[in-house]
């Protein structure tokens, strides 16, 4: 059974750095690419970056590019958001997802910044 | 980029009816469109992928169709716990984006 994790999220204040993890399992980690996704309250997903299954290369949006970096430990099962220069915008439920069509989805980590 | 419309923003619907929602890309995307169901405080769960592959475990009463830039979600007979907000997604190219949402509520 596929299983993704989040922890992490939190508050922080605007300016601030945060890491969400996000463990996986039920599945041959490093043959996936993986995803970020956020949704603010009231608000529909939104996507925040990706990384390819040998973690070679990373797509982000243009809303975090340049603040936010996306890594991964294939020997960990484990898929890392890294937050930079956070803004009260980037409140949201961060997801982690299995590759780019999303077929599982954590629970979420709640990341407020206000 | 490209932009996914998703029509009617919200529909409300009898138990047993036929429901259909729409999305529409701004360029062609073959057919690297998937389709979710989100349930208030609860993630996104996939039930199409592929534009009309459905996911493990999803209830055949779900099905997607379409091709290029016009794509829809059927559901075949509408029961209370179809009560969701529906989002179509493209994986095509990047930046991946995500459609509006169709809020979906039971007469």
């Amino acid at each position: 059974e596929v299983q993704l994790l989040e922890s992490g999220g939190g508050f922080v204040q605007p300016g601030g750095s945060l890491r969400v993890s996000c463990a996986a399992s039920g599945f041959t980690f490093s043959n996936y690419a993986m995803s970020w996704v956020r949704q603010a309250p009231g608000k529909g997903p939104e996507w925040v970056g990706s990384i390819t299954g040998r973690g070679e290369s990373t797509y982000y949006a243009d809303s975090v590019k340049g603040r936010f970096t996306i890594s991964r430990d294939n020997s960990k099962n484990t898929l890392y958001l890294q937050m930079n220069s956070l803004r009260v915008e980037d409140t949201a439920v961060y997801y982690c997802a299995k590759d780019i069509m999303m077929d599982y989805w954590g629970q979420g980590t709640l990341v407020t910044g206000s | 980029d490209i932009q996914m419309t998703q029509s009617p923003s919200s529909l409300s619907a009898s138990v047993g009816d036929r429901v259909t929602i729409t999305c529409r890309a701004s360029q062609g995307i073959r057919n690297y469109l998937a389709w979710f169901q989100q349930k208030p405080g609860k993630a996104p769960k996939s039930l199409i992928y592929a534009a009309s592959s459905l996911q493990s475990g999803v209830p055949s009463k779900f099905s997607g169709s379409g091709s290029g830039t016009d794509f829809t979600l059927t559901i075949s007979s509408l029961q209370p716990d179809d009560s969701a907000t529906y989002y179509c997604q493209q994986y095509n190219s990047y930046p991946l984006t995500f459609g509006g949402g169709t809020k979906v509520e039971i007469k």
